[in-house]
């Protein structure tokens, strides 16, 4: 039962190069998420997908863009990597709804920006 | 004010101690709260989800407080397995956004 897998799990990138995280999940869950987390900072959501068809902005969304693929696949993208974007990513996936259930984490991608 | 605030730590107790956890929460309207852990380098995993009346699960007891806007976290009798960074994570009265603390590390000493 893999759950959450995300890939790849280590990236180095130039600033200025773009890159897309991957994120699929096999639970049928309707809720996707991408945080990113920080020293000190705690997990700072991203984007996040209620439902498929559909994204909203979460608390950190500049700089990324997002792609609810179909209900299983939601990937995030690097346009153009910034040194401030080197931090552990994070895709959950969750149940969703007005009650929320339990979160579902992927392993993260360990991005470094030089 | 932040959504969600934990002290950060860390806190160092001995084997066998009884230690406690609280965070707030601004939004009054959220519904569903949760305590997940988070070991070193490794993704955030469930703990237990937090209840009205209160719930328990072998050494670990939440508590949501709703009228004063906190949940706790108490685990009574520390294993050194124990040790690791507990995340208080609310939902912010949206349906499916969940919003994590920054988390309190714990670290369980013989």
């Amino acid at each position: 039962n893999a759950g959450v897998t995300q890939t790849p799990k280590f990236q180095v990138l130039k600033t200025g190069q773009s890159m897309t995280l991957q994120c699929a999940q096999d639970m049928n869950h309707n809720s996707m998420y991408w945080y990113r987390q920080d020293p000190g900072m705690g997990l700072r959501l991203i984007y996040y997908s209620a439902s498929e068809g559909t994204t909203d902005k979460g608390e950190v969304p500049n700089g990324y863009n997002v792609s609810r693929l179909n209900k299983r696949e939601f990937s995030l993208r690097l346009e153009s990597a910034a040194p401030s974007q080197t931090s552990v990513y994070f895709c959950a996936s969750s149940e969703g709804g007005a009650l929320n259930t339990e979160a579902f984490f992927g392993q993260g991608t360990r991005l470094t920006v030089v | 004010r932040k959504e969600v605030e934990q002290d950060p730590g860390p806190f160092n107790v001995p084997e066998g101690a009884t230690v406690a956890f609280n965070c707030t929460y601004s939004n009054s309207a959220s519904q569903s709260f949760f305590w997940y852990r988070q070991d070193c380098r490794k993704e955030p995993k469930l703990l237990m989800s937090v209840y009205s009346s209160g719930n328990e699960d072998g050494r670990f007891t939440a508590q949501l407080n709703r009228a004063s806007q906190y949940i706790s976290l108490l685990i009574r009798d520390s294993k050194l397995s124990d040790s690791a960074t507990y995340l208080c994570v609310v939902d912010t009265g949206t349906a499916s956004k969940l919003t994590f603390g920054t988390g309190t590390r714990l670290q369980v000493t013989l």
